[in-house]
């Protein structure tokens, strides 16, 4: 059975600061892997999704990285800003139609 | 704008009651999703579909039936057999293609209490 961790399960920043958010899972036979938001009371935005055959995606500050073999992906988030104050969860998808997500990464980035 | 829409935001059940969340989207995709969420867990699947008229059970289903009469629509009704049923219900839809690796969308969610 597939379980997802994410570690810290909450970080605080100082604005400008890099930051990277990790995300490990138990069974390497993944078909991609996906990065979400989620706002207070919201529902979750994506931001990134690597395919099993990548090794990274870049959006912006935002670098999501793949170690399929290892079971590992980060999230890397570059000169960190309040507006990223957020939960950060990981979710893989394997041979179904199921995610199987973490439980999430609450940042805090102060100004 | 394309999007999903989830109402109604905030509902509250009796005890004994069925209760249904709506759930619509309008960016033609073929599959649709129910998730649970709570506080200090990660998000559960309670059913998804992937294509009209058929929908299969998620991770925790008992207590709670679908339909998907339209490709637009997947509501969610939450029956009096479901325990505990207060949480944080989000819907998902994702472009065609089982293996098409399109992320899923979310709408904003509905937050449903026990009176």
């Amino acid at each position: 059975k597939q379980e997802v961790t994410q570690i810290p399960a909450a970080l605080s920043v100082p604005e400008g600061e890099n930051l990277v958010l990790n995300c490990s899972f138990t069974d390497s036979a993944i078909y991609n892997l996906q990065w979400f938001r989620q706002d207070p009371g919201k529902g979750l935005t994506s931001l990134l999704l690597i395919q099993s055959s990548q090794r990274e995606q870049t959006s912006g500050r935002l670098n999501a990285s793949l170690d399929k073999s290892s079971g590992r992906s980060t999230l890397y988030i570059a000169a960190s800003q309040p507006g990223d104050s957020a939960t950060y969860l990981c979710a893989v998808q394997g041979g179904s139609e199921k995610l199987v997500f973490g439980k999430g990464t609450k940042l805090t980035v102060n100004p | 704008d394309g999007g999903i829409t989830q109402s109604p935001k905030y509902l509250f059940r009796k005890e004994g009651q069925n209760v249904t969340l709506s759930c619509e989207q309008n960016l033609n995709h073929d599959a649709m999703y129910w998730y649970r969420q709570d506080p200090g867990q990660g998000l559960r699947l309670i059913y998804y579909s992937q294509i009209v008229n058929d929908f299969q059970k998620g991770d925790i289903a008992e207590g709670y039936s679908v339909s998907r009469e339209k490709k637009e629509s997947f509501p969610l009704t939450v029956t009096s057999a479901q325990k505990n049923p207060t949480a944080f219900y989000l819907c998902a839809s994702r472009g065609q293609g089982r293996y098409s690796n399109q992320p899923q969308h979310f709408g904003d969610g509905t937050r449903l209490s026990i009176l």
